[in-house]
């Protein structure tokens, strides 16, 4: 399987749940991200990841922990949300950290989460 | 963090129309690429531009990269409804986009 896989496509949960969202790419990429995408906002970069390394966290509130147990893999783990957090989360990769000339990202479908 | 800033937001026109979105920013980039994302799925890079000037052409889309390396612009000739979609820019290097022109095609 090529390219970045983001599963489960679709994800409704309560606000006192705890769930995870899954990446995995199978490019040989040595970075991965976490965006947020809602309907009135541009892409938010959440979480980066380089060589397995956390490189950037941008503010986001502990309730969203990601974790990168290798360079294929990528979660996010999900705790005590709130409704505002319902989005397009949107993983990818990039042969290195950002994306240098001719590269770019490759991005999964995203997992659209709603909280209820 | 440089700010990207896309105009205009919205743009809804019929099949067989030319159209223009732009990307801006107040800082210089190295390169900067477009991508699109259809309805449902991730962003899909399209093209990168790198030098001040150039112009990059792709089927139907042409890109220019400004001369000054702070501005780009997509022009598509005789849209057709499957350029619908989000239509981002971003900044090599900077791991963040614009927030995106979303155009619509009608048939």
């Amino acid at each position: 399987e090529t390219g970045v896989t983001q599963t489960p496509r679709h994800l409704v949960m309560g606000m006192t749940n705890k769930k995870s969202l899954k990446c995995e790419q199978h490019l040989g990429h040595n970075a991965m991200y976490w965006y947020k995408q809602s309907a009135k906002k541009p892409l938010e970069l959440m979480f980066v990841y380089s060589l397995e390394e956390r490189v950037e966290n941008n503010s986001v509130p502990s309730r969203f922990s990601p974790e990168c147990p290798n360079s294929s893999h990528l979660f996010l783990h999900l705790h005590t949300l709130q409704p505002e957090d319902s989005a397009l989360y949107l993983c990818a990769s990039s042969h290195t950290l950002g994306t240098g000339e001719g590269y770019g990202y490759t991005f999964g479908s995203g997992t659209r989460l709603t909280v209820v | 963090t440089q700010l990207l800033e896309q105009s205009p937001q919205f743009l809804s026109i019929q099949e067989g129309e030319n159209l223009t979105v732009y990307c801006n920013s107040s800082s210089v980039f190295s390169s900067l690429q477009w991508y699109r994302q259809e309805p449902g799925e991730g962003p899909v890079l399209l093209v990168t531009v790198v030098t001040g000037g150039e112009v990059k052409k792709l089927k139907r889309l042409t890109f220019q990269f400004g001369d000054a390396r702070k501005d780009s612009s997509l022009h598509i000739t005789a849209a057709q409804t499957g350029d619908t979609g989000l239509y981002l820019c971003a900044g090599v290097n900077d791991m963040r986009f614009g927030a995106g022109t979303r155009l619509t095609v009608k048939p």
